[in-house]
């Protein structure tokens, strides 16, 4: 089993839609949890860190269930600008991060 | 520019040759990674520095290849021998501790792309 899952989609939405992801990781002892934005041919850049209380940033909203071992992020309004793959990544006790494959969104006009 | 930067961008090589990549940071940072992403994939971790010390190592990481960061400054990444399934891009990554606690912001360079022939 992968250290960290995601559908790897695509998904297709209308612009304006609200879009969930999801992600499950395999390491109880997992320390803290983000978010990376990934556009296309471009390098990885933080989207939002992972509360354990669940945290908001404008249109986008994580959520973390360290019962389930479950990261979750909401985008609400999509627009046309969020199209990009969205990397759940994990930090293990020490420093190592570890991404997941990916989930790639395309919002339609 | 005072982000990471990564050269060369592209290296094309044949089977069997090596390569070497370099990596500067952003220069408070002491934390340098480098991972390994090919297409449709997410980052794979290859190996983490902080300052000098070569402090984590994937399983990933082949006798074939060797990081260094000798001053705690800038870090290379030698492929030895390549092959064919070393083709991919070659991502560096800096991050600076915050307080106990990192902040979890990498910072990214535009990446190496290696094509091995």
């Amino acid at each position: 089993r992968k250290e960290v899952e995601q559908d790897p989609g695509p998904f297709n939405v209308p612009e304006g839609a609200t879009v969930a992801f999801n992600c499950t990781y395999s390491n109880s002892a997992s320390q803290s949890f983000f978010w990376y934005r990934q556009d296309c041919r471009k390098e990885p850049k933080l989207l939002m860190s992972v509360y354990s209380s669940g945290n908001e940033d404008g249109r986008f909203t994580a959520q973390l269930n360290r019962a389930s071992q479950y990261i979750s992020l909401l985008i609400r309004d999509s627009k046309l600008s969020d199209s990009a793959t969205y990397l759940c990544v994990v930090r293990f006790y020490g420093q190592n991060f570890v991404f997941g494959p990916g989930t790639r969104l395309s919002v339609l006009p | 520019d005072t982000g990471v930067s990564q050269d060369p961008r592209h290296k094309i090589t044949k089977r069997g040759q090596n390569v070497t990549f370099r990596c500067d940071p952003i220069s408070e940072h002491n934390r340098l990674y480098w991972y390994r992403q090919t297409l449709g994939q997410g980052p794979e971790f290859l190996t983490y520095f902080q300052n000098e010390a070569q402090l984590e190592k994937s399983r990933l990481l082949s006798d074939r290849f060797s990081a260094e960061r000798p001053k705690g400054s800038f870090s290379t990444l030698e492929i030895q021998r390549t092959e064919q399934g070393d083709s991919a891009m070659y991502l560096c990554a800096s991050s600076n501790r915050v307080g106990a606690m990192n902040t979890g912001e990498l910072f990214f360079g535009e990446g190496s792309r290696l094509t091995v022939l």
